[in-house]
């Protein structure tokens, strides 16, 4: 059972457009919920989260929007540029982490063209 | 480095052997995190240590994967006889503790490739 689906798999954007990924979480004791950025031979990095208290959270030109009632959550890159050609996943985790982890989604792989 | 250490980066082996991977947190981080990165299966969640203690290793693969950590610090995941299907990145994760607001830093992996 695939607790965290996100969509698209994949994106292609202008350079200076807006990129948009989303996800969607079937766990309700799910309370955190960060975005991870992913580099070809690197590990993932943390870009931004969000608890579901708060309906957005904005860092720069991320922005993640929240619904709770809908179960679903979403990145928003503005002014994309070529830079944040990367792959993205959405998580998901009770308290954290802590013995359950993260829970990921499969992954976006975005290109932004320039 | 500040980041989390992984070694080694690439790993080759035949099939049946065994293989030992090494995770150094970020010093001062009690928690620590496995995580299995194949094509197929995305980012898959191993294991959890708070201190030296794994409580549920429900999420290891088979009974061919163990992993330990000693001293608060260094953990390493052991892979015995290995299979086809082990092929894949080993990412290590350590937070500064468990909990909303601890974020997870992620080393860059061990990449293995079972021949």
């Amino acid at each position: 059972q695939q607790q965290v689906k996100q969509s698209p798999q994949s994106l292609i954007v202008q350079k200076g457009g807006i990129s948009i990924i989303n996800c969607a979480y079937e766990n309700t004791a799910f309370d955190y919920f960060p975005w991870y950025q992913q580099f070809p031979g690197k590990g993932p990095a943390l870009l931004i989260a969000i608890r579901p208290d708060v309906s957005e959270k904005k860092e720069g030109r991320f922005t993640i929007s929240f619904n709770k009632s809908a179960k679903q959550f979403s990145l928003h890159i503005m002014d994309s540029q070529p830079g944040d050609s990367a792959t993205y996943f959405c998580a998901a985790s009770n308290a954290g982490g802590g013995a359950d982890g993260l829970t990921f989604g499969k992954g976006t792989h975005l290109i932004i063209q320039p | 480095g500040a980041g989390v250490s992984q070694s080694p980066s690439n790993k080759v082996t035949e099939k049946g052997k065994d293989v030992e991977l090494r995770c150094d947190p970020i010093s001062g981080h009690t928690a620590l995190y496995w995580y299995r990165q194949s094509l197929g299966q995305g980012l898959e969640f191993l294991i959890y240590f708070q201190g030296n203690s794994a409580p549920d290793k429900s999420g290891l693969p088979s009974d061919r994967f163990s992993a330990e950590r000693t001293g608060g610090s260094v953990s390493t995941l052991t892979i015995q006889r290995t299979q086809q299907e082990d092929s894949a990145v080993y990412l290590c994760a350590s937070s500064l503790g468990h909990g909303i607001g601890q974020p997870q830093h992620f080393g860059d992996g061990t990449r293995l490739s079972i021949l």
